[in-house]
């Protein structure tokens, strides 16, 4: 059974500070990947990484950076928060590195930028 | 890139009735549509998928449906029940890469 576990549920921070996700997979897959999820525009890509140290900029990538050092972990930084950066944050993984699979999510984070 | 639509936003049924969901996609390299539901609260979870070199796919009450040259496809849930109130996303994702485009997303409820 693939378990997909992020860090914190909720978070509350302050415009300015940096910030990190961090997401782990158990089940050695080769992707992972970080969406934001708003009211009314789906999920959206922010980055995604087929590698240890591998990284691609998925469609909103400004203001966030990743970093994936070890393969079962993949991490979102916010260098600086700002306001329009609070959202849900959904970090997910999938086994195989070019055939399109399933995407399996963590639970989310809910990142709150004060 | 791939531009994903889908529609309705929301859909309310009575019990027993069918719910459809449609999706239409730009890039006609796209090869994979799985379909996730998210129930309130919860992490999206994948229901069916299908891929382009089948034009049908049926899981007990819920099948996907996919016209490959009219670049739509659809998710049919027959006869609905009150745990399929979620919120239901379609995605593509095109053949040589990882990345999935979502749509927005429908908002499905069903009343006893």
């Amino acid at each position: 059974d693939v378990k997909v576990t992020q860090s914190s549920r909720y978070l509350v921070k302050r415009t300015g500070e940096k910030v990190f996700l961090e997401c782990v997979q158990d089940m050695d897959h080769e992707n992972m990947f970080w969406y934001r999820q708003d009211p009314g525009l789906g999920l959206r890509l922010i980055y995604f990484s087929y590698d240890v140290k591998m990284k691609e900029k998925g469609d909103i990538p400004e203001g966030y950076s990743v970093s994936r050092e070890k393969k079962e972990r993949f991490s979102l930084i916010l260098e600086s928060a700002s306001t329009n950066q609070t959202s849900m944050y959904l970090c997910a993984s999938s086994l195989h590195p070019v055939r399109p699979g399933e995407q399996f999510f963590g639970p989310g984070t809910r990142l709150t930028v004060l | 890139g791939e531009n994903v639509e889908q529609h309705p936003s929301t859909l309310s049924v009575q019990e027993g009735d069918s719910a459809v969901i449609k999706c239409t996609y730009s890039d006609s390299a796209s090869n994979y549509f799985p379909w996730y539901k998210q129930e309130l609260g919860k992490r999206p979870q994948l229901i069916i998928d299908i891929r382009s070199n089948v034009g049908e796919k049926k899981d007990q009450r819920i099948a996907v449906t996919l016209n490959k040259t009219a670049k739509h496809f659809s998710l049919h849930i027959t006869e609905t029940q009150p745990e399929d109130s979620a919120v239901y996303f379609c995605a593509a994702s095109i053949k040589t890469g990882n990345q999935f485009y979502f749509g927005t997303g429908t908002s499905l409820t069903v009343i006893p």
